[in-house]
């Protein structure tokens, strides 16, 4: 039944060391998202893939990249982390943009010793 | 550009009692609205969402909200809220133009007090 997947549900990095998180989906969905969400605030957009193509968000820092090998699949590396990127790491998907709903993955808890 | 307050950022509530979540949204365009719920530890999920026609819209598990152009308002109300109602309500905005960015508000916190 799961339509979006992440895997893990919690991952534990050191400083500067490079994670990467991953996301699957079975909706067979156009857009895929990464979104940011610290304690009590809003989940921040840091991508997103329309089919293949990659839109970043201006504020999104270097340190945050992402892969969309296929359509099911999309991965968020992060290169040397820092305690500061500590977070919930919500993925979702759109059939399109904008109207549409996103379906959101249960997110990866993220924690940086 | 596009935002969204929630200014209430805990609303406690007795179970069975009425409760209202306030949305306000600024944008100079036509917008798409949206209330998304997040139960602890899981993600995001739609209880509804406003595209156009009828500015009263109804929305899973007894949730519905009015959309009010002249207020810039987009509030989420239950007549009766039960304990499995306790969770984290975010309200959204699109607008239709360029490539529809979806922003969230920083949300309010329900807690259903039995």
């Amino acid at each position: 039944d799961a339509m979006v997947i992440q895997n893990p549900r919690y991952q534990v990095t050191q400083f500067g060391k490079p994670v990467t998180l991953s996301c699957s989906q079975t909706l067979n969905h156009n857009v895929m998202y990464w979104y940011q969400q610290k304690s009590s605030q809003a989940p921040k957009l840091l991508f997103h893939y329309y089919d293949k193509d990659f839109n970043n968000e201006a504020d999104t820092p270097d340190n945050f990249q992402s892969r969309r090998p296929n359509t099911s699949f999309c991965f968020l590396d992060i290169r040397s982390p820092g305690l500061g990127d500590a977070a919930m790491y919500l993925c979702a998907t759109s059939r399109e943009r904008g109207r549409e709903t996103q379906y959101f993955g249960p997110g990866t808890r993220l924690l940086v010793l | 550009a596009q935002s969204v307050t929630q200014l209430d950022s805990q609303v406690p509530v007795f179970e069975e009692a009425p409760v209202e979540l306030r949305c306000n949204y600024s944008s100079s365009v036509s917008v798409y609205l949206f209330w998304y719920v997040q139960y602890p530890n899981q993600g995001l999920q739609l209880l509804l969402k406003y595209l156009s026609g009828s500015t009263l819209v109804k929305g899973i598990n007894g949730f519905e909200a009015e959309f009010n152009k002249s207020q810039t308002s987009f509030h989420l109300r239950k007549p009766s809220v039960h304990i499995s109602d306790t969770a984290e309500y975010f309200c959204a905005v699109s607008d239709p133009g360029g490539y529809q960015k979806v922003t969230f508000g920083t949300g309010t916190k329900l807690q259903v007090i039995p």
